[in-house]
């Protein structure tokens, strides 16, 4: 069971409206990384937090922006949705004990 | 060019099979290198992670990594149903830096 839980699950929005993924973290992991993976494709980094502040951003446009609070949940927000960006949408939190990043299940988003 | 290639797939192979899973990189400052596992509408799982060169071998996986040719490799031995999944290639420059993904390789054991 992953400690890194994601909602909802499931999405569909219109194209143009704004949305808001939700993360929770295990307690103590300082890192979180969001990853854009459409069907068929590896995840796409979109951006990375450290203990609230953004430190690495991959090629998206500002209106993929995010949040990270203290209690170790972050939030993805993308504004101006576009038919393009349906895709599965994961966050993962650094596990320094064994490398790597822990990964939730996704949100799946459908932009019609 | 793209960072990180990997074949799509997909592949099949009996039960009981070795599979040979492979990914070639272009960025030499790629220090670390991880094998990811994801079943369908699932988020991937951290199989390896290997740091620079050389072989980690945990129970039937044993990852491998060549930086000279820029080349990593997953071996998975006497191959399960269950192993059916895409396998994601990974690397980074830096401990706790982002990840660079292949796009993926399917991978289908059949009973």
């Amino acid at each position: 069971e992953t400690g890194v839980t994601q909602s909802p699950t499931h999405l569909i929005k219109t194209r143009g409206q704004q949305v808001t993924l939700r993360c929770s973290s295990q307690s103590g992991h300082n890192t979180v990384s969001w990853y854009q993976q459409a069907l068929g494709q590896g995840p796409q980094f979109i951006f990375q937090y450290y203990r609230e502040e953004e430190n690495g951003r991959g090629n998206f446009p500002p209106r993929f922006s995010g949040l990270q609070f203290p209690n170790y949940s972050s939030e993805l927000n993308v504004n101006a949705l576009e038919l393009d960006d349906s895709a599965l949408y994961l966050c993962a939190s650094l596990d320094r004990a064994n490398y790597g990043y822990t990964f939730g299940s996704g949100t799946r988003l459908t932009v019609v | 060019q793209k960072e990180v290639e990997q074949d799509p797939g997909p592949l099949s192979v009996p039960e009981g099979a070795i599979v040979s899973l492979n990914c070639t990189y272009s960025n030499s400052a790629f220090q670390y290198f991880m094998w990811y596992r994801q079943y369908s509408r699932k988020g991937p799982e951290l199989l390896m992670y290997t740091y620079s060169s050389g072989n980690k071998e945990d129970g039937r996986f044993t990852a491998q990594v060549d930086k000279s040719s820029k080349y990593i490799s997953l071996f998975i031995r006497d191959s399960q149903p269950s192993d059916s999944a895409t396998y994601l290639c990974a690397t980074s420059e830096n401990y706790g830096q982002n990840f660079v993904f292949g796009p993926g390789t399917r991978l289908s054991v059949l009973p």
